[in-house]
């Protein structure tokens, strides 16, 4: 089952530091989304990215946070000087083609953050 | 719906029982429908979809039905199991045309054997 692999699964940052979440999207997805998760709330979206481009970042803070998709490799989530309020999981997920009714979503298994 | 972060709704079935978690949308322009199954420690993991011009779908043990008048979406679990137990989210697409899904804030299913 080659899903959607994001790595690390666990991340450990002192408020600061910078933090790369990586996301390789299933074979043939060439669409990532980036959501980020608080502890008991439901997945908020940050940004889409297809290859090279980002299409829509409406979601991402405006600064220390960005995101890429390059033409060879994962997609990168980068956060920079990290704070305590980042701490939440990420999860990245693919679609084949741009999402529309029909065309699934599938999420990696996330990304845990913890800023101390 | 928009999160409200703690206290989620919480449903606790006896094993063999059908499940009903029901889940408000705001937005009257969203035309795609999922429901998620999210695990502990893991991620979500689709169950079923349905989109706009319909008002039932049928899976594995699993129906979707959705009611546009009230913007009400429910998935039903028929002979709920153990394994179940997890937090269901529903999560709407809107009429663009790309997987930005806005999510409910999910409900806890406890499953008891």
């Amino acid at each position: 089952n080659a899903g959607v692999m994001q790595n690390p699964r666990h991340l450990v940052r002192r408020r600061g530091q910078e933090a790369r979440l990586r996301c390789s999207p299933m074979k043939g997805h060439s669409h990532v989304y980036w959501y980020r998760q608080l502890p008991e709330e439901g997945l908020k979206f940050m940004v889409y990215l297809q290859k090279e481009n980002i299409i829509d970042e409406s979601g991402m803070p405006k600064e220390r946070f960005s995101a890429e998709f390059p033409k060879e490799g994962p997609s990168i989530l980068r956060i920079q000087q990290v704070v305590r309020g980042d701490s939440a999981a990420y999860f990245c997920a693919s679609s084949l083609l741009t999402g529309d009714s029909g065309n699934t979503i599938y999420f990696g298994e996330g990304s845990w953050l913890t800023v101390v | 719906g928009e999160n409200v972060g703690l206290h989620l709704p919480t449903l606790s079935v006896q094993e063999g029982d059908n499940s009903i978690i029901n889940c408000a949308y705001s937005n009257s322009a969203s035309d795609y429908f999922i429901w998620y199954k999210q695990e502990s420690g893991k991620g979500p993991q689709f169950i079923i979809d349905i989109r706009s011009n319909m008002d039932k779908r049928q899976g594995q043990r699993v129906t979707v039905l959705l009611n546009k008048t009230v913007k009400h979406l429910s998935l039903q679990i028929a002979a709920t199991q153990p394994g179940d137990s997890a937090v269901y989210f529903c999560a709407e697409k809107g009429g663009t045309s790309y997987g930005k899904l806005t999510f409910g804030q999910g409900t806890i299913l406890t499953v008891h054997p």
